[in-house]
């Protein structure tokens, strides 16, 4: 079955821990994004990668990193969270750019104390 | 920048009725796609229609149809036939032709009424 996987589903943390989600797809797509999806706001990109090794920011990058060393994998890292990292986040993936649909993973609840 | 706006935060609607969603754009850009996605209340991101920017014919996917109006930056869902399960959150949401990003809108959550 196609799909993206997003590890956890569900957390909860405290401030200064610092964690990694993982986003993983099997449609052997090159792109792949982080969203955050915050009440009153959407979705907001947090960071891209067009290909392995080939990431970049998007509109909210402060305080996360990413990484793309395989094509299937996508790991968003947030090396020192903080409660205004406390959200809803979204993998995504897709083939090609802007002209086709982009999947999505489950989402990861973050809290983070 | 692309903006995504839709201006309906909420909609109630009778069970079997036809309910529209609106949503403009703004872009200086000739080559974009527009797209539609539902979020019911577990929380998943579903992919309901696209559209783009050179189609000349509206996009139809069963009970979903996006009436798009180029001139206006107009970009509605309309889903006929409305039925309990299409009570969710609906995002419209902007991809550039060669740009990495989806710009989405804020949403409208629709709450179909028996």
């Amino acid at each position: 079955e196609a799909q993206v996987t997003q590890n956890p589903r569900y957390l909860i943390t405290v401030t200064g821990k610092k964690l990694t989600v993982t986003c993983s797809q099997n449609m052997n797509h090159e792109y792949m994004s982080w969203y955050r999806q915050d009440p009153g706001l959407g979705l907001r990109q947090i960071y891209y990668s067009m290909n392995v090794e080939v990431t970049d920011k998007g509109d909210v990058p402060e305080g996360y990193k990413v990484s793309r060393k395989e094509k299937r994998n996508f790991p968003l890292i947030l090396e020192s969270p903080s409660p205004n990292q406390t959200s809803l986040y979204f993998c995504a993936s897709s083939f090609s750019r802007g002209q086709e649909t982009q999947y999505f993973g489950p989402g990861t609840r973050l809290l983070v104390l | 920048a692309q903006k995504i706006t839709q201006t309906q935060p909420g909609m109630f609607v009778q069970e079997k009725e036809a309910v529209t969603l609106d949503c403009t754009y703004d872009t200086s850009d000739q080559s974009y796609g527009l797209f539609w996605y539902k979020q019911p209340s577990s929380g998943e991101m579903i992919f309901l229609i696209y559209q783009g920017s050179y189609d000349e014919q509206n996009a139809t996917e069963g009970r979903y149809s996006l009436n798009f109006q180029k001139a206006r930056k107009s970009a509605n869902l309309v889903i006929s036939a409305s039925q309990l399960g299409d009570s969710a959150m609906y995002f419209c949401a902007m991809g550039l032709f060669g740009n990495e990003k989806l710009t989405f809108g804020t949403g409208t959550r629709l709450t179909i009424i028996p």
